[in-house]
C-alpha cells in the first residue's frame, strides 16, 4: 500500500522569505509524485510533477521540488514567497496498480504575511 | 476551452433526498473521476471512468452512482443523501490512465446535507 504524509498542516511565512512544504511518501515501487495547489474556492491546479529522470523538478510560479528516493521525500520549495502563494498545497502519489488512483496527502495551508 | 466544469456550485439537501452533480469536460479526455474533499483528509476517490460506458468504484463509492454515456459528461448521483455526504466534490479528467498524467480539476461543488 502507498501513503503520503504532509508533515505540516499549516505553514506561515513572511512575504519575500523562503517556503518549504514537506512531503514524505511510502511506496513499494517507483512512484510518480505531484504537487497540486488549491486557491480558496477553486479547483486543484498542477504545480509540478516527478515521473522519471531528473530528480529536481521545476514547476510554475517559481516552485520546485526534489525527489529523494533514499529519504522517500518530495519537499516543495520556493526561494521567495509572494502574497499570491497563499493557498492549500497537496502532495500526491500515483498508484501503479491495475486500477489507477491517486493518493492525496492531507494538505498544507500556506499563509503569507505582509 | 472551458476545461472541467461542474454544476451546481453549492447545494443544500435534506436527508433522504436525491440529486445529481454534473461534470463536463471539453478536452476529449478519456479518464474522468469524482473525488470528495473532507477537512484534514485530502481527496478521496469515489468513482472513475476510463471511457464512455466504462465505470468503476474508487475508495469510497457507497451511496453514489455514476454513468458515462458520452466522453464529455460524467454525472455523480446521490441516491438518498445522508449527513455524512456533506463535503466538497471535485470532478477531474486526464488524457489517459497513465500514472504520469496530469489531472485537471473542476471548481468543485459544495454539498450540505441536513
Amino acid at each position: 500500500a502507498q501513503s503520503v504524509t504532509q508533515l505540516d498542516s499549516h505553514v506561515s511565512v513572511s512575504e519575500g522569505t523562503p517556503v518549504l512544504l514537506r512531503c514524505n511518501y511510502s511506496s513499494s515501487y517507483s512512484p510518480s509524485l505531484f504537487w497540486y495547489v488549491q486557491h480558496p474556492n477553486k479547483g486543484l491546479q498542477l504545480l509540478l510533477k516527478y515521473t522519471t529522470g531528473a530528480t529536481l523538478v521545476k514547476g510554475i510560479n517559481g516552485f520546485e521540488a526534489e525527489f529523494k528516493k533514499s529519504e522517500t521525500s518530495f519537499h516543495l520549495t520556493k526561494p521567495s514567497a509572494h502574497m499570491s502563494d497563499a493557498a492549500e498545497y497537496f502532495c500526491v502519489v500515483s498508484r501503479d496498480t491495475g486500477r489507477r488512483a491517486l493518493t492525496f496527502g492531507s494538505g498544507t495551508r500556506l499563509q503569507v504575511q505582509p | 476551452n472551458a476545461g472541467v466544469t461542474q454544476t451546481p456550485k453549492f447545494q443544500v439537501l435534506k436527508t433522504g433526498q436525491s440529486m445529481t452533480l454534473q461534470c463536463a469536460q471539453d478536452m476529449n479526455h478519456e479518464y474522468m473521476s469524482w473525488y470528495r474533499q473532507d477537512p484534514g483528509m485530502g481527496l478521496r476517490l469515489i468513482h472513475y471512468s476510463v471511457g464512455a460506458g466504462i465505470t468503476d468504484q474508487g475508495e469510497v463509492p457507497n451511496g453514489y452512482n455514476v454513468s458515462r454515456s458520452t466522453t464529455e459528461d460524467f454525472p455523480l448521483r446521490l441516491l438518498s443523501a445522508a449527513p455524512s455526504q456533506t463535503s466538497v466534490y471535485f470532478c477531474a479528467s486526464s488524457y489517459s490512465l497513465a500514472t504520469t498524467e496530469t489531472q485537471y480539476f473542476g471548481p468543485g461543488t459544495r454539498l450540505l446535507v441536513l
